[in-house]
């Protein structure tokens, strides 16, 4: 049972734009900055959006972050065949004094 | 560019003492939080612990009784120690540099 809540999957065509939510409480995503991961198979996870909102120097300006209150979303726009992979969410947990994590999404490019 | 590069045993039997120990390259050592992650096959995340460059540390409460997070300041390496391992122990663990930087990850086997 993860923390952030995350839909387990998610699916979209070539060129479309994809939203991946993630849920959360006053002491984590509420009060605290949320990252987004992008995990292919047999690989580490690869920060795509950290601080909410920014991205990495490297990361196309297809992914996108936002984050309202208690939740967070990640966007993809243009989506490729690359991007079918694994993505968490994550931020830290002032009540756990520790980093929590949303169970992933598994994206899925039709 | 800060990387992380991290080593250790693989393969453990239950009830040994898991080890690695993680080397941070290209970034000052000082001033950072610096953590352990794992992931169990097919699973999500989860957050072991960190340790701050004064030796400060703060673990999960789920494993906190088995961890040990450690640092040698002087070879900017911090470490792991997971004692008592069972087949649950089984999994991916990343060093990382709180959720920012992260190493290429060890898998670590518990097996009889």
């Amino acid at each position: 049972q993860s923390v952030l809540t995350q839909p387990p999957s998610a699916s979209g065509t070539p060129g479309q734009r994809v939203t991946i939510s993630c849920s959360g409480s006053s002491s984590n995503i509420g009060s605290n900055y949320v990252y987004w991961y992008q995990q292919l198979p047999g690989t580490a996870p690869k920060l795509l959006i950290s601080s909410n909102n920014q991205r990495p120097s490297g990361v196309p300006d297809r992914f996108s972050g936002s984050k309202s209150g208690t939740s967070a979303s990640l966007a993809i726009s243009g989506l490729r065949s690359e991007d079918e992979a694994d993505y968490y969410c994550a931020t830290w947990d002032d009540n756990l004094r520790g980093a929590v994590f949303g169970g992933g999404t598994q994206l899925t490019v039709l | 560019q800060v990387q992380l590069q991290q080593w250790g045993a693989g393969r453990l039997k239950p009830s040994e003492t898991l080890s690695l120990t993680c080397a941070v390259y290209g970034g000052s050592f000082t001033g950072y939080y610096w953590s352990w992650i794992r992931q169990p096959p097919g699973k999500g995340l989860e957050w072991i612990g960190e340790i701050s460059h004064t030796g400060s540390t703060n673990y999960n409460p789920s494993l906190k009784s088995r961890v040990t997070i450690s640092l040698d300041t002087s070879k900017n390496q911090f470490s792991l120690k997971l004692t008592s391992v069972t087949a649950a122990d089984t999994a991916v663990y990343y060093c990382t540099r709180r959720l920012r930087y992260w190493g290429q990850g060890t898998l670590v086997t518990v097996s009889s």
